[in-house]
């Protein structure tokens, strides 16, 4: 069965500071990977995909990047963190048009 | 953009009610999606339909996918305190990428025991 790993679980930051989160896959292969950022209330907000080794789609301009160094690893980075990327990070994994899963999710805090 | 329109936004029930709650789309949807998220955590998928007219099962849980396949509607029945969390409706982007999602923005679920 597939799982899906992200980490750190809660991440506490001062604003201009740098960021790496990170999110493995296991039990599948080739997945499209994707980052979702969800802000106080519920929405979901897509922010990069990837549907392999090296492909990004950002999907909204902002202090963020991602990369996908390994097939089933998905990280999202920015250099320096504003008081704006508080929120949950959700990293999801599916395949194309089709159901997507979800990690656990990473609570940031940048202050 | 494609927008998914879920209603009700939030809903206060006492246990053991029924709830019922929908989304509707201004474009065709070959596939919805039902996820609930609970608090701190991702969102997990509940139902999936592929079909117009389907009605699947899980548990207490009841979805069907619209005729016209422009909306959604899931139903719980006799709830429990567990159901409280935030149920989002979903369906694979239509006319461009078929890689993303669209979600509604969620109904919030609370059950007073």
């Amino acid at each position: 069965s597939q799982t899906i790993h992200q980490w750190p679980a809660t991440l506490v930051q001062p604003v201009g500071s740098p960021l790496s989160l990170e999110c493995t896959v296991e039990g599948t292969s080739n997945p499209n990977l994707y980052w979702y950022r969800q802000a106080a209330g519920r929405g979901l907000q897509l922010l990069f995909y990837s549907v392999g080794i090296g492909q990004i789609s950002s999907e909204v301009p902002q202090n963020l990047s991602a990369s996908r160094p390994q097939d089933r690893q998905f990280i999202l980075s920015s250099k320096k963190l504003l008081l704006s990327d508080s929120g949950f990070y959700l990293c999801a994994w599916g395949r194309q048009g089709d159901e997507q899963y979800f990690g656990p999710g990473t609570r940031l805090t940048v202050t | 953009g494609q927008q998914l329109n879920q209603s009700p936004q939030s809903m206060f029930i006492q246990e053991g009610e029924d709830v019922s709650m929908n989304c509707t789309s201004s474009s065709i949807f070959n596939t919805w999606l039902w996820y609930k998220q609970e608090p701190g955590e991702g969102p997990v998928l509940l139902i999936a339909l592929y079909k117009a007219g389907e009605l699947t099962s899980n548990g207490r849980l009841t979805a069907q996918f619209g005729i016209t396949r422009k909306d959604s509607f899931l139903n719980i029945s006799a709830s429990i305190p567990s159901d409280v969390g935030i149920y989002f409706c979903a369906g694979p982007g239509y006319g461009g990428s078929n890689y993303k999602l669209t979600f509604g923005k969620g109904t919030l679920l609370t059950v007073n025991p």
